[in-house]
């Protein structure tokens, strides 16, 4: 247990409202993620963060914004939900020593936009 | 782009058997190689790293093996139990990145 926590775990939502995941960690960990996961496609990088103010953009970014503004929490917005952003969101922390990098997750927020 | 791929995606086994999970990778310039479970409805829990210097890594039932060159790795569990029925993930890293496989769900029939 890597000590992330995420909020809301459950959401419901209407397409065209905006809405704010959390994740945040108590361990200070650098770097940060958020992941999508989807039935047929597996886990995808929506955004990840390296450090304070400092994020950069995954495999499936669009429509998504993020910010870190404390080490300890990462939040990814949807600006305009759509029925397509119904998934499951995964937020994970990775630790690091060289090129040792191991990842953990957090327990995941299922959103549903209708 | 790295592409990960693990067959099968279902996998059913009699308790008690010994079986092998198989994630292969396209790119061979990995920094690690990670396992995961991941039960329905839950996140993912990580059971084994690998780092691209070493060939495996043991934890209580479970091996992991990692072939760089041929971009392979393997998970072997041993005695299986219903308890280990979940999903499998791998994951490899490159640079600051996950590159996930889809999963194999395996089902331990009592």
């Amino acid at each position: 247990d890597a000590g992330i926590t995420q909020s809301p775990r459950h959401k419901v939502t209407e397409t065209g409202t905006p809405v704010t995941l959390r994740c945040h960690q108590t361990e200070n960990h650098r770097y940060m993620y958020w992941y999508r996961q989807d039935p047929g496609h597996g886990l995808r990088l929506i955004h990840y963060s390296y450090g304070v103010k400092d994020t950069d953009k995954g495999e499936v970014s669009d429509g998504y914004s993020v910010s870190r503004s404390k080490t300890e929490d990462f939040l990814l917005t949807l600006e305009s939900a759509t029925s397509s952003q119904t998934s499951v969101y995964f937020c994970a922390i990775s630790r690091r020593e060289g090129t040792y990098n191991e990842q953990f997750f957090g327990p995941g927020t299922r959103l549903t936009v209708l | 782009k790295q592409e990960v791929t693990q067959i099968p995606a279902a996998l059913s086994v009699p308790e008690g058997e010994n079986l092998v999970l198989n994630c292969s990778f396209t790119d061979s310039a990995i920094y690690n190689l990670q396992w995961f479970r991941q039960d329905p409805g839950k996140g993912l829990t990580s059971l084994l790293l690998i780092q691209s210097s070493q060939r495996e890594q043991t934890s209580g039932r479970l091996n992991a093996s990692l072939d760089k060159s041929s971009g392979r790795s393997t998970l072997y569990i041993a005695a299986s139990q219903p308890g280990d029925s979940a999903t499998y993930l791998c994951a490899v890293t490159s640079g600051n990145q996950f590159y996930f496989g889809t999963g194999t769900s395996l089902t331990v029939i009592p």
